[in-house]
């Protein structure tokens, strides 16, 4: 079983849906969770940290359920410029400066 | 541009040959990380550094695998007697906290 499992898609939706992903990871140890985006052939970078309390950035919406270990990235009125690979990332163990454990991805595009 | 920088951005040699990549973190970041990732897959762990100090070594990282950081600034990766399953981007990332800043990436081919 892989650490950090994310259903790889593709999800192809019109501009301005509604989409989410899931995640879930294996380590209960877990501290720190993370949604990066990759654009094709470029590095990752950070999308948002995610909280347990959950939190919001614009229409980005990241949910976090310790007990049932599973993360989610909620994206309203999706924009063309959307289109990426979405990546869920945890720590591994309860350090949040050691290595970073990625899923697979999620590719989603965006269709006019 | 102040950002995590990497040389080469592309490396193509023949199988059996040794390879050297380079990164330079963001200045004050005490933190360095080494992902490799090839296609359709998330980056995978290799190797970290605090300072000088390499603090964990993956699995995925063979005895033809070494990292150094010798001044606690920049980083080599040096692959040798390269294999074709070596093919993949090589990926750096410095930190001072909890977000790490990844570079641009090595993509290296091994024909």
């Amino acid at each position: 079983r892989k650490e950090v499992e994310q259903d790889p898609g593709p999800f192809n939706v019109p501009e301005g849906a509604t989409v989410a992903f899931n995640c879930t990871y294996s380590n209960s140890a877990s501290q720190s969770f993370f949604w990066y985006r990759q654009d094709c052939r470029k590095e990752p970078k950070l999308l948002m940290s995610v909280y347990s309390s959950g939190n919001e950035d614009g229409r980005f919406t990241a949910q976090l359920n310790r007990a049932s270990q599973y993360i989610s990235l909620l994206i309203r009125d999706s924009k063309l410029s959307d289109s990426a690979t979405y990546l869920c990332v945890v720590t591994s163990g309860s350090s949040n400066t050691g290595k970073l454990i990625f899923g697979q991805g999620t590719t989603l595009q965006v269709k006019p | 541009d102040t950002g995590v920088s990497q040389d080469p951005r592309h490396k193509i040699t023949k199988r059996g040959q040794n390879v050297t990549f380079r990164c330079d973190p963001i200045s004050e970041h005490n933190r360095l990380y080494w992902y490799r990732q090839t296609l359709g897959q998330g980056p995978e762990f290799l190797t970290y550094f605090q300072n000088e100090a390499q603090l964990e070594k993956s699995r995925l990282l063979s005895d033809r695998f070494s990292a150094e950081r010798p001044k606690g600034s920049f980083s080599t990766l040096e692959i040798q007697r390269t294999e074709q399953g070596d093919s993949a981007m090589y990926l750096c990332a410095s930190s001072l906290g909890s977000v790490r800043f990844f570079g641009p990436g090595t993509r290296l081919t091994v024909l």
